[in-house]
């Protein structure tokens, strides 16, 4: 079956410190693979999604950057934090177009910029 | 997409079953009928997903109206873990990733 991990699972970081938040899925082979948002009581966002190796599409435009150096690993990037960058950060995949809505979440980062 | 309507929240006793609603009257022939929830504090859940059939699956039942102008997700025995609030997606298969969901219902299971 297949899992995804994410870590870490609470994240507490100065404005203008880096980030990495990094994502690893198992069990699948060449999966979608997507960064979301979730501010305090609001709606997801889709930040990035990635179809392959490489391969990142961004949603919004931010201080954020996402990378895909492995099949099923994918990372999420700042070089300077902003206070607006706390949020729940969730990653999810999928398989190919026609199933890209049936998505599967990790557990959840929750950052908190300071 | 189609717009849904979900009343914002509902009560079930543990053990009985939860039938949540979802309108989606202006839903058009090739859309399907998503549904996600989310636990506090986690991430979203794939429940399940139809066209026009009754589909069922280990976590729930989903049935969709004849006319597809609404549908119901059932939890068959409500358990306190399934205490969420539950949302109901229209969309075509191949229009886009970026899963956006509305207000959902809340729903309270109590012992």
């Amino acid at each position: 079956s297949q899992t995804i991990h994410q870590w870490p699972a609470t994240l507490v970081q100065p404005v203008g410190s880096p980030l990495s938040l990094e994502c690893t899925v198992e069990g699948t082979s060449n999966p979608n693979l997507y960064w979301y948002r979730q501010a305090a009581g609001r709606g997801l966002q889709l930040l990035f999604y990635s179809v392959g190796i490489g391969q990142i599409s961004s949603e919004v435009p931010q201080n954020l950057s996402a990378s895909r150096p492995q099949d099923r690993q994918f990372i999420l990037s700042s070089k300077k934090l902003l206070l607006s960058d706390s949020g729940f950060y969730l990653c999810a995949w999928s398989l190919g177009l026609a199933s890209s809505y049936e998505q599967y979440f990790g557990p959840g980062t929750r950052l908190t910029v300071t | 997409d189609a717009k849904t309507t979900q009343p914002p929240s509902m009560d079930c006793a543990e053990g009985r079953a939860a039938n949540l609603p979802c309108n989606h009257s202006t839903i058009s022939g090739n859309e399907y009928v998503y549904w996600y929830r989310q636990i506090h504090s986690q991430g979203p859940q794939y429940i399940i997903h139809g066209l026009k059939n009754n589909e069922t699956n280990e976590m729930a039942s989903l049935i969709i109206t004849e006319d597809r102008k609404s549908s119901t997700l059932i939890l068959p025995h409500a358990t306190l873990r399934d205490t969420a609030v539950y949302y109901c997606i229209v969309r075509k298969t191949n229009s886009g990733y970026a899963l956006n969901f509305g207000k959902g219902t809340s729903l309270l299971v109590t012992p």
